[in-house]
């Protein structure tokens, strides 16, 4: 089964609007917290790093007061996407770290924006 | 320069045959290198992970590291109709500190 749960996973908004994405970690404790976004055909290229309880740590590029990230427990990451806009329609995904040296990532389910 | 490259395809294969997927990657203090599979509209799954120069074999998969050359490939025997989906390779310094993916490759078996 799912070891992250990302809520939701799909979801339309108007142009102006703000949603929230809601990603979880289901057994275990994530201290930090990857999200991705995807364009078509594109990439999965990193926004930012979700640290609990500290600030997150985002990518060159990705503007900080527009892509929101709360880490607020050890089990919960989420991404409020503010003031959407249609070029922010695109699949966004968090991760959570599997733990040890490995690297290997847990992804959740994606969440797909759809920005009207 | 790309930090991981691959070949975005579509690479067309007949069922039963081997697929070969291939990456290149720029960060020589790469450690972790992983195979991940995309169904369209899905996240990615884990297929494999390899640490060491060589081979490592699961089931129908091999992955290949080439630490000197920066070159990692996957080969997946015998494939089925539903190996089609886009292949990502990723690479990691290892631990907690970022992956970064590559494009993807579209994988296409034909029955």
């Amino acid at each position: 089964g799912a070891v992250v749960s990302q809520h939701p996973s799909r979801v339309i908004c108007k142009s102006g609007t703000s949603v929230k994405i809601e990603c979880r970690s289901l057994d275990f404790q994530a201290t930090t917290m990857f999200w991705y976004r995807q364009f078509p055909k594109q990439s999965l290229m990193l926004m930012a790093t979700s640290n609990e309880g500290s600030k997150a740590t985002y990518e060159q590029g990705v503007e900080k007061d527009k892509f929101l990230i709360n880490h607020a427990s050890l089990t919960l990451s989420t991404l409020t996407v503010t003031s959407a806009h249609p070029e922010d329609s695109s699949f966004y995904i968090c991760s959570a770290p599997a733990g040890g040296r490995t690297g290997e990532l847990f992804f959740g389910e994606g969440s797909r924006l759809t920005v009207l | 320069q790309k930090e991981v490259e691959q070949n975005s395809g579509p690479l067309s294969v007949p069922e039963g045959a081997i697929a070969s997927l291939n990456c290149t990657y720029s960060d020589r203090g790469s450690q972790s290198f992983f195979w991940y599979r995309q169904y369209s509209g899905k996240s990615p799954e884990l297929i494999m992970f390899i640490y060491s120069n060589g081979d490592k074999e699961d089931g129908r998969f091999t992955a290949q590291l080439n630490k000197a050359s920066q070159y990692v490939s996957l080969l997946i025997r015998d494939s089925q109709p539903s190996d089609s989906a886009t292949y990502l390779c990723a690479v990691s310094p290892g631990g907690y500190q970022k992956v970064t993916f590559g494009i993807g490759t579209k994988l296409q078996v034909i029955p």
